[in-house]
């Protein structure tokens, strides 16, 4: 079955604490992208890549980083999580660039205390 | 299950009537539009596209509409049906690599 994955589903982490959230798609899709969606605020865009070990920022990357090592995995790594990056994060990819049929993860809610 | 939570504009229509859901756009160098649809729990689901060089683009029992002079896209769903109730987001790219996402609208289908 064609799918993005994303782990955890859910995690409460405190201030400061590394953590990362994995983001895996099994269609051999060459565009991945991470969005948060917060009340009010929409769907906003954290980083994409458009390739293997080509990643660049979206409208709201500060406080994260990613990786693109390989073409099916695209980890979201918050360094220090701060309170207002508590939301709910998703995945997507598509075969080429945003233009074409993202598809969607199932989501990661966020919690920093 | 994960829920949106927003505070979004509500469309709320009886089961078998048509639904129109409106979406203004910002960016009138946008060229390509997408309409998603997001069922509570889940992530955002592709329901159709239009590319700026079009005015009206059909699906099954869905059409979207594109007015460039007015920077309006509009999405109509025949008979709606209680499958339909969801959260519709339209979305725009402007010849980048990026989509830019709309805030959404509640569609709540009455039995």
């Amino acid at each position: 079955e064609a799918q993005v994955t994303q782990n955890p589903r859910y995690l409460i982490t405190v201030t400061g604490k590394k953590l990362t959230v994995t983001c895996s798609q099994n269609m051999n899709h060459e565009y991945m992208s991470w969005y948060r969606q917060d009340p009010g605020l929409g769907l906003r865009q954290i980083y994409y890549s458009m390739n293997v070990e080509v990643t660049d920022k979206g409208d709201v990357p500060e406080g994260y980083k990613v990786s693109r090592k390989e073409k099916r995995n695209f980890p979201l790594i918050l360094e220090s999580p701060s309170p207002n990056q508590t939301s709910l994060y998703f995945c997507a990819s598509s075969m080429t660039v945003a233009s074409y049929e993202q598809y969607f993860g199932p989501g990661t809610r966020l919690t920093v205390t | 299950g994960e829920s949106v939570g927003l505070h979004l504009p509500t469309l709320s229509v009886q089961e078998g009537d048509n639904s129109i859901i409106n979406c203004a756009y910002s960016n009138s160098a946008s060229d390509y539009f997408i309409w998603y649809k997001q069922e509570s729990g889940k992530g955002p689901q592709f329901i159709i596209d239009i590319r700026s060089n079009m005015d009206k683009r059909q699906g099954q029992r869905v059409t979207v509409l594109l007015n460039k002079t007015v920077k309006h896209l509009s999405l109509q769903i025949a008979a709606t049906q209680p499958g339909d109730s969801a959260v519709y987001f339209c979305a725009e790219n402007n010849a980048g690599n990026m989509l830019t996402f709309g805030g959404g609208t509640r569609l709540m289908v009455k039995p």
